[in-house]
Order: C-alpha cells, then sequence, then structure tokens
C-alpha cells in the first residue's frame, strides 16, 4: 500500500523559505506513470495545485507562484521535496503531498502538514 | 479566483437529489481533458470520489455519478445522507496555464 507523509517546520518567518519533503513509501517513486505534486489548502479555503515533478526532474510548476517554487526529487530517499521562497502571510496552509496519475489525477495524498509564516 | 468555477454551496434534505457544477474554459474542460472529483469531509483528506469523469474507484457507492459537457462537469449525487456533509472538488488539466486546476469547492449541507 502506497503511501506519502509530508514533514517539515510548521512555522517559518516571512521573507524565508518553506521548505518540505515528502517521503514515499510502499512503493517507489521511480516510475515513468506517475508525477509527484504539492498541493495546498489556506485554513477555511480551497486546494490550489503548487507544482508537479516526474522521477527524471522535470517539473511543473502554477504559474501564479512560479518564481518562488522549486520542486526537486530523490530517488536515493524515495522522497521529493518543495521550497517556496519569500514566503508571505498568504502562504500559511495545509500543505500536502501526492501522488499524480497520468490522468492528471491525484489519486494517492499524504496526510497533509500545517505551515503558518509568521514572526 | 479558481480557473474551475464551481457554486460556493448547496444543499438538500436527506433522500433527495443535489447538482455540483464545475465550470471551465476551451483551455480546460473544453479541450477534453479529463474532469475529477474530489470529497473532503470535515478535518481530513481530499479523497477521489470520480475520476476520467465518470468513473467511480471502488468503495464509491452509485449515488455518486459525474458527467460531463462541453466546458462544463458536474457531480450528482442521489439519495442524500448525512454522511454526505463535506467540501467537493472538481480538478482538470489546463493547457494555457500546463498545470492543474482545481474548482473552488461546494460545501454540501444535509438539511
Amino acid at each position: 500500500q502506497l503511501q506519502l507523509q509530508e514533514s517539515g517546520p510548521g512555522l517559518v518567518k516571512p521573507s524565508e523559505t518553506l521548505s518540505l519533503t515528502c517521503t514515499v513509501s510502499g512503493g517507489s517513486i521511480y516510475s515513468t506513470k506517475y508525477y509527484w505534486g504539492w498541493i495546498r489548502q489556506p485554513p477555511g479555503g480551497g486546494l490550489e495545485w503548487i507544482g508537479s515533478v516526474y522521477y527524471s526532474g522535470i517539473t511543473y510548476h502554477n504559474p501564479s507562484l512560479k518564481s518562488r517554487v522549486s520542486i526537486s526529487v530523490d530517488m536515493s530517499k524515495n522522497q521529493f521535496s518543495l521550497n517556496l521562497t519569500s514566503v508571505t502571510a498568504a502562504d500559511t496552509a495545509v500543505y500536502y503531498c501526492a501522488r499524480r496519475s497520468v490522468w492528471d489525477l491525484f489519486d494517492i495524498w499524504g496526510q497533509g502538514t500545517m505551515v503558518t509564516a509568521s514572526s | 479566483q479558481s480557473v474551475l468555477t464551481q457554486p460556493p454551496s448547496v444543499s438538500g434534505a436527506p433522500g433527495q437529489t443535489v447538482n455540483i457544477s464545475c465550470t471551465g474554459t476551451s483551455s480546460n474542460i473544453g479541450a477534453g481533458f479529463d474532469v475529477h472529483w474530489y470529497q473532503q469531509l470535515p478535518g481530513t483528506v481530499p479523497k477521489v470520489l470520480i475520476y476520467g469523469n465518470t468513473n467511480r474507484p471502488s468503495g464509491v457507492p452509485d449515488r455518486f455519478s459525474g458527467s460531463k459537457s462541453d466546458t462544463s462537469a458536474s457531480l450528482a449525487i442521489t439519495g442524500l445522507q448525512t454522511e454526505d456533509e463535506a467540501d467537493y472538488y472538481c480538478q482538470s488539466y489546463d493547457s494555457s496555464l500546463s498545470g492543474s486546476v482545481f474548482g473552488g469547492g461546494t460545501k454540501l449541507t444535509v438539511l
């Protein structure tokens, strides 16, 4: 049973960088069938796709965040990571990692991790 | 402002039917990209409810059904039950943005 688990600081200061890691267990991140993605949800708000990464390192980002987002993959650790620079209070959200199938379907999600941008 | 437009809320009495719309454009739903629906129960992780416009994962009751036409999609829930109270999100791919897009979400209240 494939599982995803987010990890990282729950509090980030404004203007600093938010860094999260998603660890994949019960399966390999090396797959030609899937991308691996990040999605966030602000308190009381809706879902927003942040970006996705392929095992080879190819990435796609939400244009609204593109200049601040970087996503990478570490196959040796079966992990993929998110860096979001210059955070503001608007980046406060629950951050989910998820597996994205060829149908662009996010079929398996992590439990999510709350990140607060505050001094 | 979400790329896909959903009504903020819908409601219905137990046993009734509700429909949740998801309106897109020619660069996403209208371009032929699949629409998926997620159900998020209070305090939980979103889960796949409908995938590929009309398909239900195993374990999802057949009270839930999806459809798609032109630039819109719709989720129908028949025989409403109190446990259906949740937020529902549609999602597709957008060729102009080269990425995934979500609707703003619809809160279903079972009266």
